[in-house]
């Protein structure tokens, strides 16, 4: 059973374009939703995060957008380049525990120039 | 370098035959993850530790899987017997112990022939 469905698979953008990730989780007790960026031969790296208890965070040219109710929540990359071409994971935990992070499949982003 | 370390980047090994691989957590963090993480798909939870103590393991860890974290440094995962379908990249992760945000190492490649 996958806790965290993550959409689309791959995306292609234009340099300067707007990058659109979409996830969404069924396990009410998550409470923490990091997004991680992987770029080839490397371990994933945290590019940003929010809790619930806010709709929107944003950090640079990078946004998370979260509806609680919808149990869904995306990331939004602005002016996407291609240093941005990587594989995005979003990922979910209880923020009690801050234990084990559940992991969408990921997302294959590649910017073209 | 004072992220997480992790040793051997690669291996290569026959099946059937036991590795072992090393992690090196961020030298204040508590807890330290182990992840599998196979070609097109996000990390998988493993195993959890606290200091030296192993709260969580997950039902992916077979009884030919074992971690340690004998002085609450860094970790140890051995995998006996190993099988082709234990070819992948095993990544560890710490994190501190007053919650916040999972650190990744850039993992150990495992391939077996």
């Amino acid at each position: 059973q996958q806790q965290v469905k993550q959409s689309p698979q791959s995306l292609i953008v234009q340099k300067g374009g707007i990058s659109i990730i979409n996830c969404a989780y069924e396990n009410t007790a998550f409470d923490y939703f990091p997004w991680y960026q992987q770029f080839p031969g490397k371990g994933p790296a945290l590019l940003i995060a929010i809790r619930p208890d806010v709709s929107e965070k944003k950090e640079g040219r990078f946004t998370i957008s979260f509806n609680k109710s919808a149990k869904q929540f995306s990331l939004h990359i602005m002016d996407s380049q291609p240093g941005d071409s990587a594989t995005y994971f979003c990922a979910a935990t209880p923020i009690s525990g801050y234990s084990t992070l559940t992991f969408g499949k990921g997302t294959m982003l590649l910017v073209s120039p | 370098d004072t992220g997480v370390s992790q040793d051997p980047r690669h291996k290569i090994t026959k099946r059937g035959q036991n590795v072992t691989f090393r992690c090196d957590p961020i030298s204040e963090h508590n807890r330290l993850y182990w992840y599998r993480q196979t070609l097109g798909q996000g990390p998988e939870f493993l195993t959890y530790f606290q200091n030296e103590a192993q709260l969580e393991k997950s039902r992916l860890l077979s009884d030919r899987f074992s971690a340690e974290r004998p002085k609450g440094s860094f970790s140890t995962l051995e995998i006996q017997r190993t099988e082709q379908g234990d070819s992948a990249m095993y990544l560890c992760a710490s994190s501190p112990d007053n919650g916040g945000p999972q650190h990744f190492g850039d993992g150990t490649r495992l391939s077996i022939l």
